[in-house]
């Protein structure tokens, strides 16, 4: 069976603070991992994927096989990036959306 | 075009009426997803339709049933839901396959009286 985790429901920074959103994984194979963030009002979005190895809008994540987890990093964090942000795995081997969701973070960046 | 759009946004229905869901994308995605989002609770997959055909049934009860009638429409119909089934309901678009990403629509938000 597959996990999400993100064990902080709420995190709280202060602009320019440096921001890590916590994702632990359990799946057998070998995974594909997301992070999909969804603003006030706006659908949910990707923001990134550990397959791509970008950095958006500041944000990177790496994908730690052997502690199996993900987490989101930003070094100085906007009041903009207040937001709900998920982590996502989907199998490999099987079609991108087909996603298994941890219950979210929700980041609030303060002035 | 990179939207997925679903229709109605709001939708209040009794629990003896029939009513659909409306998912649209003209990315040429060949799978199509829905997703059921309870308050403050994260997505949780439905029914993923790879090549117009369904691929997986999460265990969803028979009051929900998907329709893929093309590639660029996927519709979810209802009919005697309960109150529990109250939640939005997200609809999401990919190519098939691995190595891409998922497009999310803003969802339809399903209230049941």
């Amino acid at each position: 069976a597959q996990r999400v985790t993100q064990p902080e429901k709420l995190l709280s920074v202060f602009k320019g603070a440096p921001v890590e959103l916590k994702c632990n994984y359990s799946y057998s194979g070998s995974p594909e991992l997301f992070w999909y963030v969804q603003y006030s009002r706006q659908r949910l979005q990707l923001l990134l994927r550990h397959i791509s190895r970008e950095s958006i809008k500041g944000f990177t994540a790496d994908l730690n096989k052997g502690e199996t987890s993900f987490h989101l990093k930003k070094p100085f964090a906007q009041e903009e990036d207040s937001a709900m942000y998920y982590c996502a795995l989907s199998g490999r081997c099987t079609n991108a959306g087909k996603s298994t969701f941890g219950d979210g973070t929700t980041l609030t960046v303060k002035p | 075009d990179t939207e997925v759009t679903q229709t109605p946004k709001h939708l209040v229905m009794g629990m003896t009426n029939k009513k659909s869901l409306k998912c649209e994308q003209h990315m040429g995605h060949r799978a199509m997803y829905w997703y059921k989002q309870k308050a403050k609770k994260p997505p949780e997959l439905m029914f993923v339709y790879s090549y117009e055909k369904l691929s997986i049934n999460e265990s969803v009860p028979s009051r929900f049933s998907p329709e893929c009638p093309n590639s660029s429409l996927l519709n979810l119909h209802l009919h005697a839901l309960q109150p529990e089934d109250s939640a939005l309901y997200l609809c999401a678009s990919s190519r098939a396959g691995r190595d891409t990403e998922a497009f999310f629509g803003q969802g339809t938000r399903l209230t049941v009286v």
